[in-house]
């Protein structure tokens, strides 16, 4: 099975307002990583989150990682048009990485 | 910036026939990685290789095989295709950085794949 699961499978919030993803995972890991998918392309990494590290800022991302709880969340601030698109959370074991199913979220103009 | 390249961004084959996904990376990465993505599953690992001719399984390689001859071709084998591998197949590539330190990967924009 999947290592992350993301947490909710689609969201849908007007513009300017903030979204929250939230991956749980099994195991442990070395980091976590968060990618985004415009529809029809690959995926872009957005930010890496080490294990011992608690919160990562990039821009308007900001990444929570719990690993008493094996969960880390993805807060996107201000959200635009622009930031439509699944995203997803890989944990990164040994070699390689394993991804969730993603979230698709939608920002309504 | 780092650029993944997969030949083509959709493909149409026949059941049977045998396959090839061509992928090449411009930065010199060691490690490079074969997905299938569907609807639902996510993205799954087919195979991926730390160097030039080694390869090793990811969670589905059944009907699949790879070929990395050079650094920065990574080639997949569908070697009879059937309708169930149907799919959006993406490559990516990685620095190496040790097996306990992943690093981001870098994705091509895929091949959709139809087995007919």
């Amino acid at each position: 099975s999947q290592q992350g699961e993301e947490d909710p499978q689609a969201l849908s919030i007007q513009e300017g307002e903030n979204a929250t993803m939230n991956c749980s995972y099994k195991t442990s890991i070395n980091n976590l990583q968060w990618y985004r998918q415009n529809s029809g392309r690959g995926l872009v990494h957005l930010i890496l989150i080490r294990s011992n590290e608690r919160e990562k800022h990039s821009g308007r991302l900001r990444v929570t990682l719990d690993t008493s709880k094996k969960s880390s969340s993805l807060l996107i601030t201000a959200s635009r048009a622009a930031d439509t698109a699944s995203y997803f959370c890989a944990t990164a074991g040994v070699g390689r990485l394993t991804f969730g199913e993603g979230t698709q979220l939608t920002v309504n103009p | 910036d780092v650029k993944v390249t997969q030949s083509s961004r959709y493909l149409v084959k026949r059941t049977g026939e045998k396959v090839f996904l061509e992928c090449v990376q411009d930065m010199d990465h060691e490690n490079m990685f074969w997905y299938r993505q569907d609807p639902g599953l996510g993205l799954r690992l087919i195979y991926f290789s730390y160097d030039v001719k080694m390869k090793e399984k990811g969670d589905i390689p059944e009907g699949y095989s790879v070929s990395r001859e050079k650094k920065e071709r990574f080639s997949l084998i569908l070697e009879s295709a059937s309708t169930n591998q149907t799919s959006m197949y993406l490559c990516a590539s990685s620095d190496w950085a040790g097996f306990e330190s992943n690093q981001p990967q870098h994705f091509g924009d895929g091949t959709r794949l139809s087995i007919l």
